[in-house]
């Protein structure tokens, strides 16, 4: 009910593309997240999304909060190489404010 | 500023013995919440404390797992004793008063194996 399903899982780009990678849900979220995580590190919140419909961009990247509550996406624009790393969805819970986290996408950018 | 702070930042123990983690949340941020990270579950919340008390430990697998938070500048996690299939990433991260959850900054992790 409130897992969060995201995708894709891995994703091969060369430098300069775009690149784009969903969260989806049966369940509707109050909020939500994207974090990028690097190898060795913990995750860096991107962007955060509180409103349906919201569109947000931070630098190259854009996340959208679904109009149904129940997805969002995160586009990422003329990829670089230190934009490799893995990218998680996060999404908090109306009833009790709990965070899911997706599974992760992880993005390799070859030069 | 400093960030959220965990030690140690890799810990290799053998089956059966207590294992400690620790946790110094960003100063003046009143949640903290500690994670598990494996390949095969991804993230999981194991607990989340609000004001040093602990609000929702739902996710704390088994009673092998305690966790504490003294005050406010620092948390513990403890296994006792440690399994093989514990060995994971283990984050904990901090969010700032105001009532949402939602911004929560980590810390670089623990990787923790046990042989």
């Amino acid at each position: 009910g409130q897992q969060l399903n995201q995708s894709p899982q891995s994703m091969f780009i060369q430098e300069g593309e775009d690149v784009s990678m969903n969260c989806t849900s049966s369940s509707i979220f109050n909020t939500w997240l994207w974090y990028k995580q690097d190898p060795g590190e913990g995750p860096v919140l991107l962007i955060a999304l509180y409103k349906a419909g919201e569109l947000t961009s931070n630098g190259r990247l854009t996340a959208q909060f679904g109009i149904t509550r129940k997805d969002s996406f995160l586009n990422i624009s003329a990829s670089i190489p230190s934009d490799v790393g893995i990218y998680f969805c996060a999404g908090q819970v109306p009833d009790n404010n709990d965070m899911r986290f997706g599974a992760g996408t992880r993005l390799t950018v070859k030069p | 500023d400093a960030g959220v702070i965990q030690s140690p930042r890799h810990e290799v123990t053998e089956m059966g013995q207590e294992v400690t983690l620790r946790c110094k949340p960003i100063s003046g941020h009143d949640y903290l919440f500690w994670y598990r990270q494996t390949m095969m579950r991804g993230l999981e919340l194991l607990i989340y404390f609000n004001n040093n008390v602990p609000i929702d430990d739902s996710g704390m697998p088994e009673d092998r797992f305690s966790a504490k938070m003294p005050n406010a500048s620092f948390s513990t996690l403890k296994i006792q004793p440690s399994e093989p299939r514990d060995s994971a990433v283990y984050f904990c991260a901090s969010s700032p008063p105001g009532g949402s959850t939602d911004t929560q900054y980590f810390g670089p992790g623990t990787r923790l194996t046990v042989l």
